[in-house]
């Protein structure tokens, strides 16, 4: 089936532990992008990518890091620095082109124990 | 960057009632998008409508994309539409910005 898996569903960090979350798609889509959701708010924006090997901060990039080396892959690595990593990820995709709609993964939900 | 802002944030209904959600936004927008958070979190892609209308079943959405709104609306409410409701908009080939969602209960 084609879509967007994230992965795993629940995560669980001690403090101090950098953790990755994984994003894959198979809908061939250019562009992919991590958010984050805290409780009763929408989802701010923390890294994008449009291209293979390219990829933008957005609006809370502290304390994360991305990479993509392959067109289907976005992985997320939360590190020691994000001070407040607790919270619902989602990741989502979409084709290059501008006027097209945004699919998103099913999230990943982190808790700092 | 775009401003996303949503009317209701909460909003109670008895089952079987319509309601209307408003999004507006605060610049022109090439991608406007409609999602239902269930109550799992994964987002429902109900719409993608940068302008003019669309219907799915008893849910229907308007862009009015000159005067930087859009709608939703839910007709004949039922118990499983409860969740949040997020509209989120693009401008050009930027991010998509979110607003707060309208968190939606309804009432058997």
């Amino acid at each position: 089936d084609g879509g967007i898996t994230q992965s795993p569903k629940y995560l669980f960090r001690k403090e101090g532990q950098n953790v990755t979350l994984s994003c894959e798609q198979n809908l061939n889509h250019d562009a992919m992008y991590w958010y984050r959701q805290d409780p009763g708010q929408g989802l701010r924006l923390i890294y994008y990518s449009q291209i293979v090997n390219d990829f933008q901060k957005g609006d809370i990039a502290e304390g994360y890091s991305v990479s993509r080396e392959k067109k289907e892959s976005f992985p997320l690595t939360v590190t020691s620095a994000q001070k407040n990593p607790t919270a619902f990820y989602l990741c989502a995709s979409k084709t290059g082109t501008e006027n097209t709609e945004a699919f998103f993964g099913q999230g990943t939900r982190l808790t700092v124990v | 960057g775009i401003q996303v802002e949503q009317s209701p944030p909460d909003l109670i209904l008895q089952e079987g009632a319509n309601s209307t959600l408003r999004c507006n936004f605060s610049d022109s927008v090439n991608n406007l998008q409609w999602f239902h958070q269930n109550p799992w979190g994964q987002l429902i892609n109900l719409f993608y409508i940068p302008s003019g209308t669309k219907q799915n079943g008893r849910l229907s959405a308007t862009t009015v994309a000159t005067e930087r709104y859009s709608l939703l609306y839910i007709s004949s409410s039922q118990t499983t539409d409860s969740g949040v409701y997020f509209c989120a908009a693009r401008v050009g080939g930027s991010r998509l910005t979110f607003g707060e969602g309208t968190q939606l209960t309804v009432n058997p």
